[in-house]
């Protein structure tokens, strides 16, 4: 079985430009979440998304967006990029929206360099 | 105070030691605890979930939790050189919906030979 498949796994943006980032759930799952992940640290929380809304927003600027398409598949969106956007860039998804009795599994994320 | 706290080591251990894995969250709500397991350059990989007090195992690994103390715990048994990596501590939404994870900093652990 498939797991959660991001794309690209790599990239590298110039400061100013626009970047979107891809997932595929688990097939069967309908909830995906996007975390940005710095060196050193845990994983931080952007959004979640669960039947086409937004469920969640953790504390990210405007400049992120997100959204998810009728097939669950998630796209996230980073705009007017900043040398601190710097990060792996993690999908999760999960059967539904809540976290108890469920679990969230991550793709292989996306290494985003801005230089 | 952060919301989740681990030490972040490096905790050594001997090969076919035990590895114990600790941490602390801040607030009394949390229902969902989650332990995962990553790999330099790779993505966390869930290891344990656990939602009630006391333990819960699954072959060398077993999850303590203490809601009273706010404290989770992850023992890894038989420790191999494989095990080696960073163990991160997350706990579930606050809310009891929607999908955020919460994460401590991470646990370096090496395991050696």
């Amino acid at each position: 079985d498939a797991g959660v498949t991001q794309s690209p796994t790599h990239l590298i943006k110039t400061r100013g430009q626009h970047v979107t980032l891809r997932c595929s759930p688990i097939s069967g799952h309908k909830s995906v979440s996007w975390y940005q992940q710095v060196l050193g640290q845990g994983p931080q929380f952007i959004f979640q998304y669960y039947e086409k809304e937004e469920r969640g927003r953790g504390n990210f600027p405007d400049r992120f967006s997100a959204r998810q398409f009728p097939n669950y598949s998630s796209e996230l969106n980073v705009n007017a990029l900043l040398l601190g956007d710097s990060a792996l860039y993690l999908c999760a998804s999960s059967v539904t929206s809540t976290l108890r009795d469920t679990e969230a599994f991550f793709g292989q994320g996306t290494r985003l360099t801005v230089v | 105070q952060k919301e989740v706290e681990q030490n972040s080591g490096p905790l050594s251990v001997p090969e076919g030691a035990i590895a114990s894995l600790n941490c602390t969250y801040s607030d009394r709500v949390s229902q969902s605890f989650f332990w995962y397991r990553q790999y330099s350059g790779k993505s966390p990989e869930l290891i344990m979930s656990i939602y009630s007090n006391g333990d819960k195992e699954d072959g060398r690994f077993t999850a303590q939790l203490n809601k009273a103390s706010q404290y989770v715990s992850l023992l890894i048994r038989d420790s191999q050189p494989s095990d080696s990596a960073t163990y991160l501590c997350a706990r579930g939404g606050l809310t009891g919906g929607g999908n955020k994870l919460t994460f401590g900093t991470g646990t370096q652990l090496k395991v050696e030979l």
